[in-house]
């Protein structure tokens, strides 16, 4: 079982907007402003989509946004895109045990 | 650009250690501040942190992992590696190399190794 609850799915069609949702506790997400999302393929790494709640590194685009109420995160993708369709990872500092990920979402472009 | 690589095994006994190298191309090791981890994936799973070496020497570990792995760096081969002692079959997954944005966010991941634990 993960430190952090996702959906374990989502979906949406091409050119909507969604939201993946990740949800801890008050030793995690709700106290600190390191929250992370990651974008996974099938059989490829991880990759790196939004940092520090809202901050996307060079080369994401500005389709991808966070942000962050209380104990949940969550991710928004909006112009939907067939590319998009992948699994997305949340993770958090944590006071217990250093950095905590979700469960994982599988998001699919119907 | 910063390109990462993890060697080692793919099938290690249980009770045996499981050991893996991470090679570091496009960049020096200890050069800027940066966190060296390994991380896993449990296969249909979620990711697990392992532990980090830091450019200075200095080590993390995940506590659920703490009493059975070591992490080391070798500057003069521009690699990290990963220990991992007193394996079993729940510890069968893809490990994964990687080096940080800032602390704890990874934007360099290697391609992942799958090692197996299996008699």
């Amino acid at each position: 079982q993960s430190a952090l609850t996702q959906p374990a799915s989502v979906s949406g069609s091409p050119g909507q907007s969604i939201t993946i949702s990740c949800t801890g506790t008050s030793s995690d997400i709700r106290v600190y402003n390191y929250v992370s999302w990651y974008q996974q393929h099938p059989g490829k790494a991880p990759k790196l989509m939004i940092y520090e709640v809202n901050n996307r590194p060079s080369g994401v685009p500005d389709r991808f946004s966070g942000s962050k109420s209380g104990n949940t995160a969550s991710l928004t993708i909006s112009g939907l895109q067939a590319e998009d369709e992948a699994d997305y990872y949340c993770s958090s500092y944590s006071s217990s045990s250093i950095l905590v990920f979700g469960g994982g979402t599988k998001l699919t472009v119907l | 650009q910063v390109q990462l690589q993890e060697s080692g095994p793919g099938l290690v006994k249980p009770s045996q250690t499981l050991s893996l190298t991470c090679t570091v191309s496009g960049g020096s090791i200890n050069s800027g501040d940066y966190y060296w981890s390994w991380i896993r994936q449990h296969p249909g799973k979620g990711l697990e942190w392992i532990g980090y070496i830091y450019s200075s020497g200095t080590t993390y570990y995940n506590p659920s992992l703490k009493s059975r792995v070591t992490i080391s760096v070798d500057t003069s081969k521009n690699q990290f590696s990963l220990n991992l002692n007193s394996v079993t079959a729940a510890d069968t997954a893809m490990y994964y190399c990687a080096r940080d944005l800032s602390p704890m966010v990874w934007n360099h991941w290697g391609q992942g190794t799958l090692v197996t634990v299996s008699s």
